[in-house]
Formats: structure tokens, sequence, C-alpha cells
């Protein structure tokens, strides 16, 4: 139940595409939806981030969707840049002291130029 | 302003042995959690400090420790190191709840144990 699951594994998009990225959770406790992107060699950076009171985050290029009652939410990247290809990691994670966050298993994402 | 600093960035180390990670987080930052990273089990939560104390700790055996100064460095200790212990350890900071502030991560100690 602490599990989120990501799909896709790997991603590849036109520059000036769409990128989607979605993930699903189970622990109906979970309260804080962040994303992370990670270059290689780096450590993740944290992108954008949602409270299941709100359906729709957005942030430049980057949104967040969440629908609650699917215990589903995605990120999409309008206007995919080949700077964006990274390794995007969904999470979750119960707002209290000491919470750790639960991360989904990642998606590499390859803007093509 | 300084970023998460993780020292050494890569450790090679032997079976058996132990080995000690380090940590400074942002200034002011108070909460750092430790994470492991591999590529067959992505990033999983080890365990996470506050004002010197253990707040949270993951599911992860004895052998991984660690500890928390006053000035919020942290360290993280393996002891009788294993060959699955290869990974990237990451480290990251926060004002307080993670949740409420966001973590901010190191570039990680690259530990590969042979």
């Amino acid at each position: 139940q602490q599990q989120v699951k990501q799909s896709p594994q790997s991603l590849i998009v036109q520059k000036g595409g769409i990128s989607i990225i979605n993930c699903a959770y189970e622990n109906t406790a979970f309260d804080y939806f962040p994303w992370y992107q990670q270059f290689p060699g780096k450590g993740p950076a944290l992108l954008i981030a949602i409270r299941p009171d709100v359906s729709e985050k957005k942030e430049g290029r980057f949104t967040i969707s969440f629908n609650k009652s699917a215990k589903q939410f995605s990120l999409h990247i309008m206007d995919s840049q080949p700077g964006d290809s990274a390794t995007y990691f969904c999470a979750a994670s119960i707002d209290n002291y000491g919470q750790n966050f639960v991360f989904g298993p990642g998606t590499r994402l390859s803007v093509l130029p | 302003k300084a970023g998460v600093t993780q020292t050494p960035r890569y450790l090679i180390k032997t079976r058996g042995q132990q080995v000690t990670l380090s940590c400074s987080p942002i200034s002011g930052h108070r909460s750092v959690s430790w994470y492991q990273q591999t590529p067959g089990q992505g990033l999983q939560f080890l365990f996470e400090y506050f004002s010197e104390t253990q707040r949270n700790k993951g599911n992860f055996p004895g052998r991984f420790s660690g500890r928390q100064f006053s000035n919020s460095r942290s360290e993280m200790n393996v002891s009788t190191l294993e060959l699955g212990d290869s990974a990237l350890y990451l480290c990251a900071s926060s004002l307080d709840s993670a949740s409420n502030y966001g973590y901010t991560f190191g570039s990680g100690t690259r530990l590969t144990v042979v």
C-alpha cells in the first residue's frame, strides 16, 4: 500500500511536443505529491508539487493533474525541449513530522531535437 | 547560497568493510534525510534526522545507521558491506517537514562494493 506506480518507464518525444507521465498510488493517507527531475550525475530536484485539495497546478511549462477519486496524478510537460531530457520521479508522502517520501520507479524522458 | 554537499563523491570499498558518508545540509536546514538509489529498487528512504534526533527510519537492516550533529551536518554509516550495498546514496535537507518546504538533494555519493 506504500507503493507508487509510474508509467511509462521511458518516453521519447519530439521537440515541441507534450510529455505525459502518469503515477498511481494506493494509500489514501498520502497528502503531498511532488515531482522530481534528475539529470545524470546529479541528485533529484523538486520540479512541482500538489496537494489533493487541488485538481491541477501549473508552473510554466509543467502541469500536474490530480484525480483524487482514481488515486492518480500526472505530469504534463508542454513544448518539450531537449534540455528537459532527464529522469522524472513522482513521489507521495504523508504530511507529518518525520515523514518520508515514497518514490515511483522513474521515467526516462528523451526529447529529440 | 550553498547547496547540499555530500562527500566523498565516489567510494570503492571491499565486502565486509565499513563506510561513513558525510552530508552538509543547506544552512538553516535542520532536517536531513538519506536515500539509497539503485537501478533495481529506485529511491528508497533510509532515515531522517531532525535536531540530532532520528525521526523516521526506513526498512533497512541495522547495518545502516546515521547521526546528526549540532550544526545539522549528518553522517551515514554502513557496516559489514555487502555487494548489494553498491548504490548512489543521496542526502536531502529541508527546513523542517519536507512536504511543507520541499527537499533539496545533494549530488550523492556513489558507493561501489567489490
